[in-house]
């Protein structure tokens, strides 16, 4: 089945701790994008790509870094300089810069 | 970054009834996209629309592009249960590369 997949569903980490989220896509699109969602609120751009090993900085980048050596993956590193880090974080991808957006299911992170 | 605003927040409405909410913008957008998320998921993209004044149905969901191009409107018919969840409004604005989202509406249905 085509899709967008993140995982895990849930991930707990202790403060201090770097961890990495996985998005993986096999709809060929060129674009995609990582997203945070707070309870009850919109969702907000950390970071996207258009295109392999090319990225740049959303509304609230702070405290995230990413990669984009594969057209198919995106993963998402939030650091210890990120200093709310629990939240829902949501992966989409696009099949082309500008396009309607495809989510994934999301990794919802709790830092203890 | 921008928002748009979404009206209403919230809707209570029991099985049946017709729903509408609209999303406004000071900005003009070159396309509008309406999702719907429900609790612990991913949004899901429901309507894409291209064109001032475009009208398009997806099953009982309609929306549209508004005129002036700063707004856009998505009317669900005969509301069931399944139906419950928070709706979004997202477009482009001018060459932006990022998506805006709206604020949400938040349903709920009543049996």
């Amino acid at each position: 089945d085509g899709g967008i997949t993140q995982s895990p569903k849930y991930l707990f980490r202790k403060e201090g701790q770097n961890v990495t989220l996985s998005c993986e896509q096999n709809l060929n699109h060129d674009a995609m994008y990582w997203y945070r969602q707070d309870p009850g609120q919109g969702l907000r751009l950390i970071y996207y790509s258009q295109i392999v090993n090319d990225f740049q900085k959303g509304d609230i980048a702070e405290g995230y870094s990413v990669s984009r050596e594969k057209k198919e993956s995106f993963p998402l590193t939030v650091t210890s300089a990120q200093k709310n880090p629990t939240a829902f974080y949501l992966c989409a991808s696009s099949p082309r810069p500008r396009g309607e957006q495809f989510f994934g299911p999301g990794t919802r992170l709790t830092v203890l | 970054g921008q928002q748009l605003n979404q009206s209403p927040q919230s809707m209570f409405i029991q099985e049946g009834e017709d729903v509408s909410m609209n999303c406004t913008s000071s900005s003009i957008f070159n396309t509008w996209l309406w999702y719907k998320q429900e609790p612990g998921e991913g949004p899901v993209l429901l309507i894409a629309l291209y064109k001032a004044g475009e009208l398009t149905s997806n099953g009982r969901l309609t929306a549209q592009f508004g005129i002036t191009r700063k707004d856009s409107f998505l009317n669900i018919s005969a509301s069931i249960p399944s139906d419950v969840g928070i709706y979004f409004c997202a477009g482009y604005t001018g060459t932006a590369s990022k998506l805006t989202f709206g604020t949400g509406t938040r349903l709920q249905v009543t049996l």
